[in-house]
């Protein structure tokens, strides 16, 4: 079955800086790259997603990256702010299977003012 | 705004008693997902659905079942409740359609104490 890793486990980073997480995944049949941001006492909410016949996505100061060949993909948020602290996962899927998406370990990111 | 609602999100139980975790969608979704969260595990699947009175195991099925009576319905039972179930327990649902299929939506969570 298809395995996610996710580094680093945790992130500190100055408000302003950028930060970035990255994912690897092992079953090349993934076609389906979703970032989940967790917020503390919440449930996970999709920030942004990558699909494998696309390379590069943006939206507004965050970006996620695919590159199918190393079978990797990152997140990218740019001018980070306190409130982007948070756990964020990323996950991997084939969208034949509905949502059975693998999830890495995930990140907490900690943005200090 | 609520889409995704977990009825309990604080339980605390003993070992043996049966735990019922409920959760209700309003989106009309075809697809509902068990996931259970644990620090430095990520989320794993235990159980999902994609019709009513369907399911299937996910990675970690052993000590759980499930039910689907209804569309909008999908409830995890632990049987027998034992302290290595104590986690944080997520419900998510998709609709279907290669378009939307993966694109999860969560509840809040219910923490389980199994003491």
């Amino acid at each position: 079955g298809e395995n996610v890793e996710q580094h680093p486990s945790t992130l500190s980073v100055q408000e302003g800086d950028s930060a970035v997480i990255k994912c690897t995944y092992s079953d090349s049949a993934s076609n389906y790259f979703p970032w989940y941001k967790q917020e503390l006492g919440k449930g996970p909410q999709l920030i942004i997603d990558i699909r494998s016949n696309v390379g590069e996505k943006k939206d507004q100061r965050i970006a996620v990256t695919l590159n199918k060949t190393a079978k990797h993909f990152s997140l990218h948020i740019t001018e980070t702010q306190p409130e982007d602290s948070a756990v964020y996962f990323c996950a991997a899927s084939y969208n034949t299977n509905a949502g059975k998406s693998t999830f890495g370990d995930g990140t907490t990111l900690t943005v200090k003012p | 705004d609520v889409k995704v609602t977990q009825s309990s999100r604080y339980l605390v139980k003993r070992t043996g008693e049966k735990v019922f975790l409920e959760c209700v969608q309003d989106m009309d979704h075809e697809n509902m997902f068990w996931y259970r969260q644990d620090p430095g595990l990520g989320l794993r699947l235990i159980y999902f659905s994609y019709d009513v009175k369907m399911k299937e195991k996910g990675d970690i099925p052993e000590g759980y079942s499930v039910s689907r009576e209804k569309k909008e319905r999908f409830s995890l039972i632990l049987e027998s409740a034992s302290t290595n179930q104590t986690s944080m327990y997520l419900c998510a649902s998709t609709r279907s359609g290669a378009s939307g299929a993966n694109v999860l939506t969560f509840g809040a969570g219910s923490r389980l104490t199994v003491l």
